[in-house]
């Protein structure tokens, strides 16, 4: 089955600069790649996510980049602020099921 | 708008005890259901997914089982409760077809004594 590793376990940031996760995933049949991010106590939400047939997308200070050659893709979040500390996860779909990464605890200090 | 709603929020229960988990989505009809475990500070993993009433597919073997009653009911239980069974529990749905986004609630967290 597929198999998702997400580095680094957790990131601290200056506020202002930016934040990158990395994503590797195992099967080639994968084509779907979400990305979440958690607030304590609540449900993973939707950020971001990019299909196969495209090579990079972005929504404001997010953007995801994919690489199928090499099977993995990343988050990077620009000019971050407090609010985007979170715990973030990468998740890669084949034969129709997600498997997650780990997670990444993401802290953003003033 | 779909809202996926998930209760109890936290609950606490004996070991060997029964669970009903429920979890219902608004808004939305025939979706793809899932329920998902997340132990602390790990990712998530996938329990059940129904793609339809009475349909139920099981990923992992374990303690729990998951039913279907209504299209958008989806209800996770357990006879017995072990203290493995600790965690907390996600609901989602997506979509169809297939690769629809999965939008999660905000989950149970559930302790076993």
């Amino acid at each position: 089955g597929e198999n998702v590793e997400q580095h680094p376990s957790t990131l601290s940031v200056q506020e202002g600069d930016s934040a990158v996760i990395k994503c590797t995933y195992s099967d080639s049949a994968s084509n779907y790649f979400p990305w979440y991010k958690q607030e304590l106590g609540k449900g993973p939400q939707l950020i971001i996510d990019i299909r196969s047939n495209v090579g990079e997308k972005k929504d404001q200070r997010i953007a995801v980049t994919l690489n199928k050659t090499a099977k993995h893709f990343s988050l990077h979040i620009t000019e971050t602020q407090p609010e985007d500390s979170a715990v973030y996860f990468c998740a890669a779909m084949a034969w129709g099921k997600l498997q997650f990464g780990a997670g990444t605890q993401v802290v953003v200090t003033p | 708008s779909q809202t996926i709603h998930q209760w109890p929020a936290t609950l606490v229960q004996p070991v060997g005890s029964p669970l009903s988990l429920e979890c219902t989505v608004e808004g939305t009809s025939n979706p793809n259901l899932y329920w998902y475990r997340q132990a602390a500070g790990r990712g998530l993993q996938l329990l059940f997914y129904s793609v339809g009433i009475g349909q139920i597919s099981s990923e992992v073997p374990q303690n729990l089982s998951a039913s279907r009653p209504q299209d958008r009911q989806f209800i996770l239980s357990s006879k017995k409760l072990l203290l493995s069974d600790s965690g907390f529990y996600l609901c989602a749905w997506s979509g169809s077809p297939i690769h629809q986004p999965q939008h999660f609630g905000d989950g149970t967290r559930l302790s076993i004594l």
